[in-house]
């Protein structure tokens, strides 16, 4: 089976331009979460999918920060337009049920910078 | 105060040591204690989940939660070069939103 999947694995962009993380989750699962690790800092809840609505967002810095999930399956996390402060390495975790002790499956997670 | 404490190490022991990794966090309505294991380059993989108060042994690994005192650890026994890695305590409350420690480095020298 395969695991959660992110591309790309690096990214390099310069401020003001925009970039487009995806993330594919194990077949199946229904919850589709995004965090983020920014340099020296925890790792931190940006947004939580059911399917594919939007069920907690109260995590995404700013309106420059969009998140989808269409059909369900695959989300995509934009960035527009990208600041130095965006650096960071963005998870993207999924599991199959909607409980508090539901397991987390992380992908290897995006490397954004942004110079 | 940030909500989830953990000392970032890095944590150096010789091969076969005891390993013991802590937490300390401040938000009394935290039920779900987590820990996950990072390697370089990967996601974080979970290791142990408790759920409240107590302890939880998976072959050399033991997790251990202290409510009252807000303290929570992981024990590796015999620890091994493999365990090399980054740990990270976790913690949820009856929501979906999991809060992560700073995580600590731990090397286990050959």
């Amino acid at each position: 089976e395969a695991g959660v999947t992110q591309f790309p694995s690096h990214s390099v962009i310069e401020k003001g331009q925009t970039v487009t993380l995806r993330c594919d989750p194990i077949s199946g699962h229904d919850n589709l979460y995004w965090y983020r690790r920014v340099m020296g800092k925890e790792i931190k809840f940006l947004l939580h999918f059911v399917k594919e609505s939007k069920q907690d967002e109260s995590g995404m810095p700013n309106n420059r920060f969009l998140a989808e999930r269409t059909g369900g399956t695959y989300s995509t996390l934009k960035v527009q337009p990208a600041e130095l402060e965006d650096s960071g390495v963005y998870f993207c975790a999924s599991s199959q049920e909607s409980r508090s002790n539901e397991k987390l499956f992380f992908g290897s997670g995006t490397q954004l910078s942004v110079l | 105060q940030k909500e989830v404490e953990q000392d970032p190490g890095p944590l150096s022991v010789p091969e076969g040591a005891i390993v013991s990794l802590n937490c300390t966090y401040s938000n009394s309505a935290f039920q779900y204690f987590m820990w996950y294991r990072q390697y370089s380059r990967k996601g974080p993989e979970l290791l142990m989940y408790t759920y409240s108060s107590g302890n939880k042994e998976d072959g050399r690994f033991t997790a251990q939660v202290d409510k009252s005192s807000k303290y929570i650890s992981l024990f590796i026994r015999d620890s091994q070069p493999s365990d090399s890695a980054t740990y990270l305590c976790a913690m949820r409350t009856g929501g979906f939103k999991t809060i992560f420690g700073a995580g600590t480095r731990l090397f286990v020298k050959a």
